[in-house]
């Protein structure tokens, strides 16, 4: 079946560091992702959309400037969070079609 | 797409039935209702969709009443692993829609 990587799964960054997440398509081509977002207890959230060699779509609240979002092939997005402050430590988790919604395992970021 | 309504949380006892209930009164006739699950910490999982009929795959069986406006997805055997939040969303285009998450209900299958 359709799988995402998503790496990494896990990190902790300084406050005012920048972090890159990486979400692959393994085994079909993926024209759109999306990046959610989730805090605790909470559903997930989401932030935005990518389709590969176009600029990423935010939802309204997301500031894309601080969720740098690249798509410039058809398997691989990267979320670069720009500027980490604690507030922005969550679970990011990224999906990718056209293949239904295939999921990533997520990333847990924490900024200390 | 149509909002769906689902309860909070809900218990099972492992080896029993798991009927989970989701209301979506305003349904359109072209919307699928989707099922999938999160275990804590993971990303979300498919589980099943359906339109009108009913469906069983080797994970659940979904039920739709006649008049599509509520659905219940069966996981007929629940072990502990079921343990997970499970969403239910109605869409019309998949693939290609952004998939909205509601709330959700909190599954616990009790020992």
């Amino acid at each position: 079946g359709a799988v995402v990587s998503q790496h990494p799964s896990w990190v902790i960054c300084k406050s005012g560091t920048s972090v890159k997440i990486e979400c692959r398509s393994l085994d079909f081509q993926a024209t759109t992702m999306f990046w959610y977002r989730q805090f605790p207890k909470q559903s997930l959230m989401l932030m935005a959309t990518s389709n590969e060699g176009s600029k990423a779509t935010y939802e309204q609240g997301v500031e894309k400037d601080k969720f740098l979002i690249n798509h410039a092939s058809l398997t691989l997005s990267t979320l670069t969070v720009t500027s980490a402050h604690p507030e922005d430590s969550s679970f990011y988790i990224c999906s990718a079609s056209p293949i239904g919604y295939t999921f990533g395992s997520g990333t847990r970021l924490t900024v200390v | 797409d149509a909002k769906t309504t689902q309860p909070t949380s809900m218990d099972c006892a492992e080896g029993r039935a798991a009927n989970l209930p989701c209301n979506h009164s305003t349904i359109s006739g072209n919307e699928y209702v989707y099922w999938y699950r999160q275990i804590h910490s993971q990303g979300p999982q498919y589980i099943i969709h359906g339109l009108k009929n009913n469906e069983t795959n080797e994970m659940a069986s979904l039920i739709i009443t006649e008049d599509r406006k509520s659905s219940t997805l069966i996981l007929p055997h629940a072990t502990l692993r079921d343990t997970a939040v499970y969403y239910c969303i109605a869409l019309s285009n998949f693939g290609n829609e952004k998939l909205t998450f509601g709330t959700g209900t909190r599954l616990t299958i009790i020992p």
